[in-house]
C-alpha cells in the first residue's frame, strides 16, 4: 500500500534552516514526490516536486531559500534563511497508478 | 496567470446531494488533469478524485467511490463534482486543483480557494 509519513510537529529559529521529511512506503522508495505549504485557512500552495536522484523542479515564485532532496525513501523539503511567513503545514503528495497520497502533514514552528 | 475559482458548497442534509463547480483560466484547458481534494476541520489533505484533460478517465477514492461524479466541461473551461448520499463525514473544504502536464496521475500545480460543504441535519 502506497502510504506517505511525516512527522506532526517541526520547529526552527528565525533565520535558521530546516528540513522536513516525507518518507514512502516499502516498495515505493523510487516514487516521485510533490511538496505543498498550506497557512491557516488558506488553500496549498505548490512548492516543487523531487525525484527519487533529489533532482527537483519547483513550481512557479517559489524562493531559492526552498530546496528538495532524496535519499533512499526518504524525500526532503529544506527550508533555508527561515522567516516568519514560512510557519505553516506542509504536505507531500505521490501517485500511483489508480490513487492519489498525501501524508499527514508537518505544522512548521517558526521561533 | 493560473485561476481556479471555486463555487458552489453550503449547508446540505445527509443524504442529500451538491454539485461543486471549478472554473479554471490561464492554462490548455483539455491539456491538464484536474481534481478535487478535500479537508475535514483540522485534519489533513484528502484526495477525493481526478479526471484526465479528455475526460474520458476518472479517478476516485474509495470513500467517494459510488457516490460522486466528476466531470469537465470544456466550452465553460469548469470542472465539477456532483456528491450524492452525503454523509456527516463528507464535512470538509473541497479544493480543486489542476495537474502537471503529460500525466493523468501526477502532481497539482495549482490550487482554488476552497469551499466549505457541511453535512448536517
Amino acid at each position: 500500500q502506497l502510504v506517505l509519513t511525516q512527522s506532526p510537529s517541526a520547529s526552527a529559529s528565525l533565520g535558521t534552516s530546516v528540513r522536513l521529511t516525507c518518507t514512502l512506503s516499502s516498495g515505493h522508495r523510487n516514487f516521485v514526490i510533490a511538496w505543498h505549504q498550506q497557512h491557516p485557512q488558506k488553500g496549498p500552495r505548490y512548492l516543487m516536486k523531487v525525484n527519487s536522484d533529489g533532482t527537483h523542479i519547483k513550481g512557479d515564485g517559489i524562493p531559492d531559500r526552498f530546496s528538495g532532496a532524496s535519499s533512499g525513501a526518504e524525500r526532503y523539503l529544506t527550508i533555508s534563511s527561515l522567516q516568519s511567513e514560512d510557519e505553516a503545514d506542509y504536505y507531500c503528495q505521490t501517485w500511483g497508478t489508480d490513487v492519489q497520497v498525501f501524508g499527514g502533514g508537518t505544522k512548521l514552528t517558526v521561533l | 496567470e493560473v485561476q481556479l475559482l471555486q463555487s458552489g458548497g453550503g449547508l446540505v442534509q445527509p443524504g442529500g446531494s451538491l454539485t461543486l463547480s471549478c472554473a479554471v483560466s490561464g492554462f490548455t484547458f483539455n491539456s491538464h488533469a484536474l481534481n478535487w481534494v478535500r479537508q475535514a476541520p483540522g485534519k489533513g489533505l484528502e484526495w477525493v478524485s481526478t479526471i484526465s484533460g479528455s475526460g474520458a478517465t476518472t479517478y476516485y477514492a474509495d470513500s467517494v467511490k459510488g457516490r460522486s461524479t466528476i466531470s469537465r466541461d470544456s466550452s465553460k473551461n469548469t470542472l465539477y463534482l456532483q456528491m450524492n448520499g452525503l454523509r456527516a463525514e463528507d464535512t470538509a473544504v473541497y479544493y480543486c486543483a489542476k495537474s502537471s502536464p503529460f500525466d493523468i496521475l501526477t502532481n497539482f500545480d495549482y490550487w482554488g480557494q476552497g469551499t466549505l460543504v457541511t453535512v448536517s441535519s
